[in-house]
Order: C-alpha cells, then sequence, then structure tokens
C-alpha cells in the first residue's frame, strides 16, 4: 500500500525556518517525481514545489523561490522541504504528492501544518 | 502562469440529480506534440486530502465510480457527477500540469439540495 506520511510542522516565528519531510512507503520511491502542495487553512490548493526522481531537478513556484529548498534521499525514502525565511502567508497545510507520470498526483500525504506567526 | 477558473463557485443539487463544474484555462492545455490534455480533476473532503478523479481531462483513476466523467479540450473543461450520491459532497478542483507551475482552480463546492 502507497503511504506518504508528512512531519515537521510546527508554529515558528516569521523569519524563521523549518524542515518539513515526507516519509513514503509501499512504493519504489526513487522511481517517482515528488512534489510538495500548500492549502492555506480555509483555501485553495497552491503548488510549491518539484523534484526529479533522481534529484537532479528542481521547480519552485515564484512565492517560494530562494526560500524554500525541496530534497530527497532515495536512500531513506524520504522527501524533504527546507523552509526558510518563513511568513506569515506560508500558513498552510503541506502536503508530498507523487506524481504519476501515467496520471498526474495519485498519491497524497495527509499533510503538516505550518503556523507562521509572532 | 495558466490562470484556470472554475464556475460555479459552489452549487447545490438534490441527490440522484446531475452535477457539472466549468474549468476554463487562460491558454491551451493540449499539448500538440502527443494529443493530450493536461487537465486534472481532484475531490477533496473535509479533514482529508485532495484525491486525484481524472487525468488527461477524461481518463478516470482506477476505482473512481463511473458516474464522474471529465470532458473537454484546449481551454474549456467540464467535470460531471452523473447522479449525485451523498459521499460526493466535497469540493472539487481542476489543475492544469501543462506547464509549471502547475496550477489549481479555485474549488467548486457542491453540496446536496
Amino acid at each position: 500500500e502507497v503511504q506518504l506520511v508528512e512531519s515537521g510542522g510546527d508554529l515558528v516565528q516569521p523569519g524563521g525556518s523549518l524542515r518539513l519531510s515526507c516519509a513514503a512507503s509501499g512504493f519504489t520511491f526513487s522511481n517517482y517525481w515528488m512534489n510538495w502542495v500548500r492549502q492555506a487553512p480555509g483555501k485553495g490548493l497552491v503548488w510549491v514545489s518539484r523534484i526529479n526522481n533522481d534529484g537532479g531537478s528542481t521547480t519552485y513556484a515564484d512565492s517560494v523561490k530562494g526560500r524554500f529548498t525541496i530534497s530527497r534521499d532515495n536512500a531513506k525514502n524520504t522527501l524533504y522541504l527546507q523552509m526558510n525565511g518563513l511568513r506569515a502567508e506560508d500558513t498552510a497545510l503541506y502536503y508530498c504528492a507523487r506524481y504519476a507520470g501515467s496520471s498526474d498526483l495519485d498519491y497524497w500525504g495527509q499533510g503538516t501544518l505550518v503556523t507562521v506567526s509572532s | 502562469d495558466i490562470v484556470m477558473t472554475q464556475s460555479p463557485d459552489s452549487l447545490a443539487v438534490s441527490l440522484g440529480e446531475r452535477a457539472t463544474i466549468n474549468c476554463k484555462s487562460s491558454q491551451s492545455v493540449l499539448r500538440s506534440s502527443n494529443n493530450k490534455n493536461y487537465l486534472a480533476w481532484y475531490q477533496q473532503k473535509p479533514g482529508q486530502p485532495p484525491k486525484l478523479l481524472i487525468s488527461w481531462a477524461s481518463t478516470r483513476e482506477s476505482g473512481v465510480p463511473d458516474r464522474f466523467s471529465g470532458s473537454g479540450s484546449g481551454t474549456d473543461f467540464t467535470l460531471t457527477i452523473s447522479t449525485l450520491r451523498a459521499e460526493d459532497v466535497a469540493v472539487y478542483y481542476c489543475q492544469q500540469y501543462e506547464t509549471t507551475p502547475r496550477t489549481f482552480g479555485q474549488g467548486t463546492k457542491v453540496e446536496t439540495k
């Protein structure tokens, strides 16, 4: 069974840093591109970042470029999102999602909540 | 960035009736090299992550009931729930994945009348 489990969300002050993790199981992690998508409370879905299967290619939304870094450890079956320079508008539930080339984002985790507030 | 606009923002449908959600993209998501529309539909129930229903504009994911169907091409797309069931109450999002950044519609909330 495919599982994605996010962790690392917390309450952090503006300007602070946080690292999110997404532990994958039930599939060959190194074969899949992975994404982070966020959802502010009561709002819609916003794509944040994606990484290819070997970690050699990454892309970011303009709103997080230069502040967030996506990475992966295929030996540990884990996806990461390093978040620096956090702002109030980064407050959201952060989901990791698997990209299936034959379809789209076919599996999602339950999300981890990041709250940026003083 | 491609802007995705859904209509309506919400709709109330009687159980057993049809629900139709529209999605319009600001530019075509049809890739000419493979003639595929890079358009997906997701369902999100309260407190749950999104669930992929349809990709390539009209291909249902495995296990998705056939009362869900997607249609359209280029810039105009539709998600239809042929006979609404109580478990279909949710927010539905369209999303394009033809270009980066992927962009989602604002969501359409489907409720029962």
